[in-house]
Protein backbone atom coordinates (compact mmCIF):
# COMPACT_ATOMS: atom_id res chain seq x y z
CA UNK A 1 0.00 0.00 0.00
CA UNK A 2 0.60 3.45 -0.91
CA UNK A 3 2.54 5.09 2.35
CA UNK A 4 2.99 8.66 0.79
CA UNK A 5 0.70 9.86 -1.53
CA UNK A 6 0.95 13.30 -3.44
CA UNK A 7 -2.38 14.36 -5.56
CA UNK A 8 -1.12 16.86 -7.63
CA UNK A 9 1.70 15.75 -10.40
CA UNK A 10 2.02 19.46 -11.09
CA UNK A 11 1.06 23.10 -10.94
CA UNK A 12 2.13 26.47 -11.68
CA UNK A 13 2.58 29.11 -9.56
CA UNK A 14 3.25 33.08 -10.24
CA UNK A 15 6.77 34.29 -8.91
CA UNK A 16 6.18 35.86 -5.45
CA UNK A 17 3.05 34.12 -4.78
CA UNK A 18 2.40 31.31 -2.24
CA UNK A 19 2.35 27.61 -3.22
CA UNK A 20 1.25 24.59 -0.93
CA UNK A 21 2.04 21.42 -1.99
CA UNK A 22 -0.27 18.53 -0.43
CA UNK A 23 1.34 15.38 1.31
CA UNK A 24 -0.88 12.78 2.74
CA UNK A 25 0.92 9.79 4.73
CA UNK A 26 -0.27 6.34 6.02
CA UNK A 27 1.89 4.87 9.29
CA UNK A 28 0.69 2.75 12.42
CA UNK A 29 3.34 4.00 13.83
CA UNK A 30 3.41 6.51 16.44
CA UNK A 31 6.67 8.13 16.12
CA UNK A 32 7.82 9.11 12.66
CA UNK A 33 9.46 11.89 10.72
CA UNK A 34 8.38 13.81 7.76
CA UNK A 35 10.38 15.01 5.12
CA UNK A 36 10.68 17.46 2.13
CA UNK A 37 13.34 17.25 -1.05
CA UNK A 38 13.38 19.44 -3.89
CA UNK A 39 14.89 18.11 -6.86
CA UNK A 40 15.91 20.22 -9.72
CA UNK A 41 16.43 19.03 -13.33
CA UNK A 42 19.99 18.51 -12.57
CA UNK A 43 18.89 15.41 -10.53
CA UNK A 44 20.34 16.26 -6.91
CA UNK A 45 17.62 15.64 -3.85
CA UNK A 46 17.91 18.59 -1.89
CA UNK A 47 16.23 18.12 2.02
CA UNK A 48 14.58 21.16 2.87
CA UNK A 49 12.36 20.66 5.58
CA UNK A 50 11.66 18.12 8.80
CA UNK A 51 8.83 17.44 11.06
CA UNK A 52 8.90 14.89 14.05
CA UNK A 53 5.43 13.46 14.91
CA UNK A 54 5.83 14.74 18.50
CA UNK A 55 6.63 17.87 17.39
CA UNK A 56 3.61 20.63 18.64
CA UNK A 57 4.94 23.36 16.61
CA UNK A 58 5.03 23.33 12.67
CA UNK A 59 8.07 23.41 11.33
CA UNK A 60 9.94 26.41 9.15
CA UNK A 61 12.80 27.15 7.48
CA UNK A 62 12.84 30.54 5.95
CA UNK A 63 10.38 30.55 2.91
CA UNK A 64 9.25 26.72 3.75
CA UNK A 65 7.17 25.67 6.20
CA UNK A 66 5.12 22.41 7.08
CA UNK A 67 1.51 22.61 7.75
CA UNK A 68 1.37 19.55 9.96
CA UNK A 69 -2.24 18.02 10.49
CA UNK A 70 -1.68 14.58 12.78
CA UNK A 71 -4.98 13.49 12.95
CA UNK A 72 -5.45 13.99 8.81
CA UNK A 73 -2.42 12.77 8.44
CA UNK A 74 -1.35 15.56 6.16
CA UNK A 75 2.28 17.22 6.01
CA UNK A 76 1.59 20.02 3.71
CA UNK A 77 4.52 21.92 2.10
CA UNK A 78 4.19 26.02 1.74
CA UNK A 79 6.56 27.85 0.02
CA UNK A 80 5.95 31.53 0.49
CA UNK A 81 7.02 34.31 -2.31
CA UNK A 82 8.15 31.73 -5.16
CA UNK A 83 11.03 32.12 -7.07
CA UNK A 84 11.94 31.42 -10.25
CA UNK A 85 14.52 29.07 -8.81
CA UNK A 86 11.85 26.73 -6.66
CA UNK A 87 10.94 25.59 -9.96
CA UNK A 88 11.55 21.75 -9.63
CA UNK A 89 9.96 18.34 -8.04
CA UNK A 90 8.96 18.63 -4.89
CA UNK A 91 8.90 14.45 -3.30
CA UNK A 92 7.47 14.32 0.50
CA UNK A 93 8.59 11.37 2.48
CA UNK A 94 8.66 9.67 5.77
CA UNK A 95 10.89 7.86 8.07
CA UNK A 96 8.82 4.90 10.36
CA UNK A 97 10.52 4.69 14.07
CA UNK A 98 9.79 0.58 13.51
CA UNK A 99 11.98 0.85 10.59
CA UNK A 100 15.17 -0.37 11.88
CA UNK A 101 16.30 0.64 8.01
CA UNK A 102 15.84 3.77 8.36
CA UNK A 103 14.59 3.87 4.95
CA UNK A 104 13.11 7.05 3.72
CA UNK A 105 9.37 5.98 1.61
CA UNK A 106 8.88 8.61 -0.68
CA UNK A 107 5.83 9.86 -2.77
CA UNK A 108 5.67 10.28 -6.25
CA UNK A 109 6.10 13.60 -6.37
CA UNK A 110 4.86 17.31 -8.19
CA UNK A 111 6.25 19.18 -10.34
CA UNK A 112 6.07 22.97 -9.76
CA UNK A 113 6.57 25.63 -12.42
CA UNK A 114 7.38 29.04 -11.31
CA UNK A 115 6.41 31.65 -14.08
CA UNK A 116 7.33 35.14 -14.04
CA UNK B 1 32.96 21.25 2.19
CA UNK B 2 31.75 18.19 3.50
CA UNK B 3 29.02 16.17 1.10
CA UNK B 4 28.54 13.22 -1.10
CA UNK B 5 30.01 12.54 -4.06
CA UNK B 6 28.98 10.43 -6.50
CA UNK B 7 30.80 9.05 -10.20
CA UNK B 8 30.21 9.13 -12.97
CA UNK B 9 27.75 11.69 -13.14
CA UNK B 10 26.57 9.61 -16.78
CA UNK B 11 27.16 6.00 -17.45
CA UNK B 12 26.04 4.24 -20.10
CA UNK B 13 26.69 0.36 -20.41
CA UNK B 14 26.18 -2.15 -23.27
CA UNK B 15 23.76 -5.41 -22.44
CA UNK B 16 25.43 -7.87 -20.46
CA UNK B 17 27.95 -5.87 -18.66
CA UNK B 18 28.44 -5.01 -15.09
CA UNK B 19 28.80 -1.51 -13.94
CA UNK B 20 29.65 0.18 -10.55
CA UNK B 21 28.60 3.54 -8.86
CA UNK B 22 30.99 5.22 -6.65
CA UNK B 23 29.25 6.98 -3.62
CA UNK B 24 31.94 8.96 -1.24
CA UNK B 25 30.82 10.92 1.59
CA UNK B 26 32.99 12.76 4.13
CA UNK B 27 30.13 13.57 6.63
CA UNK B 28 31.45 11.37 9.12
CA UNK B 29 27.92 9.42 9.08
CA UNK B 30 27.57 5.91 9.95
CA UNK B 31 23.94 5.52 7.37
CA UNK B 32 24.47 4.99 3.69
CA UNK B 33 21.73 4.12 1.22
CA UNK B 34 21.58 3.14 -2.32
CA UNK B 35 18.10 4.17 -4.09
CA UNK B 36 17.11 4.02 -7.68
CA UNK B 37 14.98 6.78 -9.59
CA UNK B 38 12.42 5.63 -12.60
CA UNK B 39 11.49 8.66 -14.57
CA UNK B 40 7.92 10.32 -13.32
CA UNK B 41 8.48 7.90 -9.85
CA UNK B 42 9.55 8.57 -6.61
CA UNK B 43 13.05 6.90 -4.40
CA UNK B 44 12.96 2.96 -4.10
CA UNK B 45 15.47 1.58 -1.42
CA UNK B 46 18.08 -0.67 -3.47
CA UNK B 47 20.60 -1.30 -0.58
CA UNK B 48 21.29 -0.01 2.88
CA UNK B 49 24.66 0.05 5.57
CA UNK B 50 24.52 0.77 8.94
CA UNK B 51 27.99 0.14 9.42
CA UNK B 52 31.70 -0.36 7.85
CA UNK B 53 31.32 -4.51 6.64
CA UNK B 54 27.60 -4.78 6.83
CA UNK B 55 25.05 -4.04 4.64
CA UNK B 56 21.32 -5.40 4.09
CA UNK B 57 18.76 -5.54 1.32
CA UNK B 58 16.21 -3.04 0.69
CA UNK B 59 13.01 -3.54 -1.47
CA UNK B 60 14.95 -3.79 -4.68
CA UNK B 61 17.92 -5.53 -4.12
CA UNK B 62 17.49 -8.16 -7.45
CA UNK B 63 20.49 -7.86 -9.55
CA UNK B 64 22.67 -5.07 -7.49
CA UNK B 65 25.35 -6.05 -5.17
CA UNK B 66 27.05 -3.20 -2.54
CA UNK B 67 30.44 -3.25 -0.81
CA UNK B 68 31.71 -1.40 2.54
CA UNK B 69 35.00 -1.77 3.37
CA UNK B 70 35.27 1.81 4.43
CA UNK B 71 33.38 3.93 6.44
CA UNK B 72 33.27 6.42 3.55
CA UNK B 73 32.45 4.71 0.57
CA UNK B 74 29.89 2.64 0.03
CA UNK B 75 30.03 1.74 -4.32
CA UNK B 76 26.86 -0.04 -6.25
CA UNK B 77 27.45 -2.67 -8.77
CA UNK B 78 24.61 -3.46 -11.65
CA UNK B 79 25.10 -7.20 -12.21
CA UNK B 80 23.85 -7.92 -16.14
CA UNK B 81 21.23 -9.94 -13.71
CA UNK B 82 19.35 -6.62 -13.72
CA UNK B 83 16.80 -6.69 -15.99
CA UNK B 84 15.62 -3.33 -16.23
CA UNK B 85 19.25 -1.46 -15.23
CA UNK B 86 18.15 2.14 -17.06
CA UNK B 87 17.43 4.29 -14.04
CA UNK B 88 18.82 7.47 -12.11
CA UNK B 89 20.72 6.20 -8.81
CA UNK B 90 21.27 7.98 -5.83
CA UNK B 91 23.40 7.38 -2.66
CA UNK B 92 22.39 8.73 0.48
CA UNK B 93 23.83 9.12 4.31
CA UNK B 94 22.35 10.38 7.67
CA UNK B 95 24.78 10.33 10.94
CA UNK B 96 22.88 6.63 11.87
CA UNK B 97 20.19 4.41 10.34
CA UNK B 98 17.95 3.75 13.22
CA UNK B 99 15.69 6.30 13.97
CA UNK B 100 12.75 8.79 12.41
CA UNK B 101 14.72 11.91 12.97
CA UNK B 102 18.01 11.51 11.35
CA UNK B 103 17.92 13.37 7.88
CA UNK B 104 19.43 11.58 4.46
CA UNK B 105 21.35 13.66 2.82
CA UNK B 106 22.09 13.06 -1.12
CA UNK B 107 24.97 13.16 -3.75
CA UNK B 108 23.95 14.44 -6.89
CA UNK B 109 23.01 11.11 -8.64
CA UNK B 110 24.11 8.65 -11.51
CA UNK B 111 22.31 8.59 -14.61
CA UNK B 112 22.74 4.87 -16.14
CA UNK B 113 22.21 3.98 -19.29
CA UNK B 114 21.90 0.74 -20.65
CA UNK B 115 21.87 0.57 -24.67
Amino acid sequence: AQKITQTQPGMFVQEKEAVTLDCTYDTSDQSYGLFWYKQPSSGEMIFLIYQGSYDEQNATEGRYSLNFQKARKSANLVISASQLGDSAMYFCAMREETDSWGKLQFGAGTQVVVTP
Amino acid sequence: DGGITQSPKYLFRKEGQNVTLSCEQNLNHDAMYWYRQDPGQGLRLIYYSQIVNDFQKGDIAEGYSVSREKKESFPLTVTSAQKNPTAFYLCASSIQASGSRDTQYFGPGTRLTVL
